[in-house]
């Protein structure tokens, strides 16, 4: 059973263009909603996580945007740079799971020179 | 790098054999979790465990399983293996079992079974 849905399956931006990336959840006892940035034969890296007491997280270039009546979120990267090529994962855990992650099916970003 | 080292990188086996995949948590990590992760696929939650103790599992059968040790490091074994078994494994290891902590993972194992 798919418990987060990650859409699109893969995007190609232009450089400095804004990629977005959507994902969209079934368990309302998901509490902590992660993304992960992964490069071929690289294991996944954290890049910025959200709590669904705020509606919107901002890291440097990465911001989190929480719907949580919609059960949505997503990841918008602005000034997308070519070094942003990667599969981006989104993921979802339960308060007292310890981690234990539902992760998304992927996209792949690829940002043109 | 997250200091999670996983062991070894790349493994050919046939089906029907055993096989048993090793990892090395960050420094002061109590909690190891297992994901497999088919190709194009996000990671699926395995097992995670806590303190030596299975602290949780995913829909995976029983022939997975797995072991931590007293210095946290973890092993995966997986009994009987299928075609459908090969995929890339990770461990992710944090500091805790309480979800408060970001998880960190290694770089996988590639497994495939021929």
């Amino acid at each position: 059973q798919q418990q987060v849905k990650q859409s699109p399956q893969s995007l190609i931006v232009q450089k400095g263009g804004i990629s977005i990336i959507n994902c969209a959840y079934e368990n309302t006892a998901f509490d902590y909603f992660p993304w992960y940035q992964q490069f071929p034969g690289k294991g996944p890296a954290l890049l910025i996580a959200i709590r669904p007491d705020v509606s919107e997280k901002k890291e440097g270039r990465f911001t989190i945007s929480f719907n949580k009546s919609a059960k949505q979120f997503s990841l918008h990267i602005m000034d997308s740079q070519p070094g942003d090529s990667a599969t981006y994962f989104c993921a979802a855990s339960t308060r007292g799971s310890a981690r234990q992650l539902t992760f998304g099916s992927g996209t792949q970003l690829t940002v043109l020179p | 790098e997250t200091g999670v080292t996983q062991s070894p990188t790349h493994l050919i086996k046939t089906r029907g054999q055993q096989v048993t995949l090793r990892c090395s948590s960050q420094s002061g990590h109590n909690t190891v979790s297992w994901y497999q992760q088919a190709l194009g696929q996000g990671p699926q939650f395995i097992f995670q465990y806590y303190r030596e103790e299975e602290n949780g599992r995913g829909n995976f059968p029983p022939r997975f399983s797995g072991l931590q040790f007293p210095n946290y490091s973890s092993e995966l074994n997986v009994n009987a293996l299928e075609l459908d078994d090969s995929a890339l494994y990770l461990c992710a290891s944090s500091l805790d079992d309480r979800g408060d902590t970001e998880a960190f993972f290694g770089q996988g194992t590639r497994l495939t079974v021929v």
